[in-house]
This record gives structure tokens, C-alpha cells and sequence, in this order.
């Protein structure tokens, strides 16, 4: 059984492009959410998607948006990159209300130069 | 508001026990965690416990909660070399029937001979 699956694993971006990072949740997951771990930091929480609605967001700019597929998979685009964005991008997907299930990807690590 | 603190660095001597602390603030997590975070991986969840729990065992690893204080944490038993790593907690507050996660800035364990 796979579990939380994140592509791709390593990206190197321009100053001011867009980027879309892809997540695959641990099969019987229905909710993923987003985090960013900045380089000597703890995990910050992004935002949270169920049902293909956005339902809790921390404190990140509108640049930060999101997509959750029927399938339950998740995309994470950033627009207008800055460097400040350069971190390790990670996936959790649990299933609702199971506050004890969360399972985390190995992250896709961006590079904004 | 929301908000976890931790001790950034611990030291032991292999063999030794390892207690890593931290404190909390919000009284509606359900579930406090413990990650495990190896250097360019992603997190790895070590255990859980449930908020209406004092102690927890699950091998190696003891759990203390003493939620009057919002006091969290996670005693090694019988460190080795391979439980160098990043140590993070983290709390699970509930809105609106969903949980995210909130970490702290995570305790480097380092272990020597």
C-alpha cells in the first residue's frame, strides 16, 4: 500500500514563475493538506483541502493556491516566486475527523534563484 | 492562539535516555504527536497520544501529557547513534470539524559515544 506520493521530488525555479507541485494521498485518504518547512523551521500550515473545497488556510498569500481532484489527489501552486519560497513543500493527507492518522510525504524540495 | 515551543538542541551519551519537552497552547488538539524528521527526509510519525491520556509506551518511546500545564514529552529509552535526527511535536487544533497540525521549531538530538 502506497502511502503519501509527492512529485516532484526536487525543483529549481526562476524568480517570479509559477510552479505546481503535485501530491497523491495514502490510499483512503479524503483530505490532504499542504505544509512549508523553510530551512531550520518546523512544518507551517498551508491549507487544507476536503471534498475539493479549500477548508482551513494558515497564514500564507493569495499566491499560495490549491486543487483537489475528485480522486482525492492535490496540487500546490505558487505564483509570482520569491526567493522566501525556497523550502521543502511536504503533503499530509489523514481521513476527516481521524485526528490520528496523519501520513506525510517525503516532500518536494524548491529552489527559487 | 496557537503555538508550540520546544527545546532546540539535546545531547546524550549512546545508551543514555533522551527526554525532549515541549509545551503547547491549544486546549482543543484531540491528539498531540511526535515526528521524527532525518536530515533531506521528510516526517516521520513516531507516535501519538490522545488528549484524555496521561502516558503513553510503545517500545522505546514513553509519552507524558500533562495537559493542566499543556506539557508534552517523549522520553528514549536506550539511545543509539540512529536516533540522531530532529525531533518535532505538534498539535492538532479542531475547527469547524477539521484538524491541522501546528509544529514546533523541532529538538536536534544529537547522540555521541
Amino acid at each position: 500500500d502506497a502511502g503519501v506520493t509527492q512529485s516532484p521530488t526536487h525543483l529549481i525555479k526562476t524568480r517570479g514563475q509559477q510552479v505546481t507541485l503535485r501530491c497523491s494521498p495514502k490510499s483512503g485518504h479524503d483530505t490532504v493538506s499542504w505544509y512549508q518547512q523553510a530551512l531550520g523551521q518546523g512544518p507551517q500550515f498551508i491549507f487544507q483541502y476536503y471534498e475539493e473545497e479549500e477548508r482551513q488556510r494558515g497564514n500564507f498569500p493569495d499566491r499560495f493556491s490549491g486543487h483537489q481532484f475528485p480522486n482525492y489527489s492535490s496540487e500546490l501552486n505558487v505564483n509570482a516566486l520569491l526567493l522566501g519560497d525556497s523550502a521543502l513543500y511536504l503533503c499530509a493527507s489523514n481521513i476527516r475527523g481521524l485526528g490520528y492518522g496523519y501520513t506525510f510525504g517525503s516532500g518536494t524540495r524548491l529552489t527559487v534563484v | 492562539g496557537e503555538d508550540v515551543e520546544q527545546s532546540l538542541f539535546l545531547s546524550v551519551r549512546e545508551g543514555d535516555s533522551s527526554v525532549i519537552n515541549c509545551t503547547y497552547t491549544d486546549s482543543s488538539s484531540t491528539y498531540l504527536y511526535w515526528y521524527k524528521q532525518e536530515p533531506g527526509a521528510g516526517l516521520q510519525l513516531l507516535t501519538y497520544i490522545f488528549s484524555n491520556m496521561d502516558m503513553k509506551q510503545d517500545q522505546r518511546l514513553t509519552v507524558l501529557l500533562n495537559k493542566k500545564d499543556k506539557h508534552l514529552s517523549l522520553r528514549i529509552a536506550d539511545t543509539q547513534t540512529g536516533d540522531s535526527a530532529i525531533y518535532f511535536c505538534a498539535e492538532s487544533p479542531l475547527s469547524g470539524g477539521y484538524n491541522k497540525l501546528i509544529f514546533g521549531a523541532g529538538t536536534r538530538l544529537a547522540v555521541h559515544p
